[in-house]
């Protein structure tokens, strides 16, 4: 069964920084692309990063560009997301998607900016 | 890269039928798409990838109810014989190269 559990997520002061990880079962992992989509509260889902199923090519949505970091360890079958100057609007729930067209998603992380 | 369009909030009867629909921005006309479903209060759900073609492949478990067609940019899911628990919002997706792109999502509301 494919399962993917993502972990991490804390309440943060604003310019702080996280790790968000995600944990992958059922699958060849390394065989699938992976990106990290958030949903502000009361919002719609929002794609915030993804990476190729090498980790070779990495993407990143222009609002969280050179603050984020998408990485993976295809060993450990987990993917993770780095999160620096971490601000208001960063606040979400922070899921984990499987391949090009997120066919399997996570339960999600909750990732809360506030002072 | 593309821009993917939904009505924010549609609504119908139940047991009857809607459809709901994501267009596909100038120039994009022959993209892939996927539906995702989002009860309240659950993770988005997969729903199946429909192509310009209106070929679709759903996901695991998806209820016979659920279908896509197309038709030039427009992109459709119709859910028949509609249940309480079919209430959810409703998201499309798409890629492009090095970007993944959600559209704004319909409220659907089962009367």
């Amino acid at each position: 069964e494919v399962q993917v559990l993502e972990s991490g997520g804390k309440l943060v002061q604003p310019g702080g920084s996280l790790r968000l990880s995600c944990a992958a079962s059922g699958f060849t992992f390394s065989s699938y692309a992976m990106s990290w989509v958030r949903q502000a509260p009361g919002k719609g889902l929002e794609w915030v990063s993804g990476v190729s199923g090498s980790g070779v090519y990495t993407y990143y949505a222009d609002s969280v560009k050179g603050r984020f970091t998408i990485s993976r360890d295809n060993s450990k079958n987990t993917l993770y997301l780095y999160m620096d100057s971490l601000r208001a609007e960063d606040t979400a729930l922070y899921y984990c998607a499987r391949d090009y067209f997120s066919d399997y998603w996570g339960q999600g992380a909750l990732v809360t900016v506030s002072s | 890269q593309p821009v993917l369009t939904q009505s924010s909030s549609a609504s119908a009867s139940l047991g009857s039928s809607v459809k709901l629909t994501c267009t596909l921005s100038s120039g994009h006309n022959n993209y892939i798409i996927a539906w995702h479903q989002q009860q309240p209060g659950k993770a988005p759900r997969y729903l199946m990838k429909l192509e310009g073609s209106g070929t679709y492949n759903k996901g695991n478990g998806v209820p016979d109810r659920f279908s896509g067609s197309s038709s030039g940019a427009d992109r459709y899911l119709t859910i028949s014989n509609l249940q309480s628990e079919d209430e959810a919002d409703y998201y499309c997706e798409t890629w492009d190269s090095n970007t993944w792109v959600f559209g704004g999502g319909t409220k659907l509301t089962v009367l």
